[in-house]
């Protein structure tokens, strides 16, 4: 089983561009079966699915968050990563990668997640 | 979008009980369904998917059942570690939909 690790800043200032990235061990990202995704979770709150992307590049957006964010696939170095703009404090979340089952959209194997908070 | 629904929001239960949680698809999703279990502080764990199948050392006191727009994920005699919260999601097609959760605590 793959191993997914996220990485980036726990504290982020409101307007700014919060970049995580996800690396992945134990399995190639370039596989065009599989569409790596980011899923978050607001503190006390339930899971949020943000974005999912194969290795091409080939995304899909949760429609809310659709206007600030990109998810990129670094094949070379075996990560993916994710970019959400003009943060608020709504954003403050964990938030996890994740790789689904092959072909499929069940999330089997994740990341142990990251906090991210927005505060001045 | 595909809005995900489930009951209740929670549960109080004892260890041997049985528990049923349902959720709900706003619209068909055929049997294009998962269950996660997550404890306090962890990501969550894959239970089923496709509605009914049981992902790989899962025990078999989980099981899921239903198709089209009702799903229920039942647990038959509720242990001390399945205290937790569990989660449904339509596969069916993006945009991908969670469930509100449904906390199962002890009684």
């Amino acid at each position: 089983q793959p191993q997914l690790q996220e990485s980036g800043p726990g504290l982020v200032k409101p307007s700014e561009t919060l970049s995580l990235t996800c690396s992945v061990s134990g399995g190639s990202i370039s596989n065009s079966a599989y569409y790596w995704g980011w899923i978050r979770q607001p503190p006390g709150k339930g899971l949020e699915w943000i974005g999912s992307s194969d290795y091409t590049g080939s995304t899909y957006y949760n429609p809310s968050l659709k206007s600030r964010v990109t998810i990129s696939v670094d094949t070379s170095k075996n990560q993916f990563s994710l970019k959400l703009r003009s943060m608020t404090a709504a954003d403050t979340a964990v938030y996890y990668c994740a790789r689904p089952r092959l072909g499929f959209l069940d999330w089997l194997n994740w990341g142990q997640g990251t906090l991210v908070t927005v505060s001045s | 979008d595909i809005q995900m629904t489930q009951s209740p929001s929670s549960v109080s239960a004892y260890v041997g009980d049985r528990v049923i949680i349902t959720c709900r698809a706003s619209q068909g999703i055929s049997r294009w369904l998962a269950w996660y279990q997550q404890k306090p502080g962890k990501a969550p764990k894959l239970l089923i998917y496709t509605a009914s199948s049981l992902q790989s050392d899962v025990p078999s006191r989980f099981s899921g059942s239903g198709s089209g727009t009702d799903f229920t994920l039942t647990i038959s005699s509720l242990q001390p570690e399945d205290f937790a919260t569990y989660y449904c999601q339509q596969t069916s097609n993006f945009p991908l939909t969670f469930g509100g959760g449904t906390k199962v605590e002890l009684k």
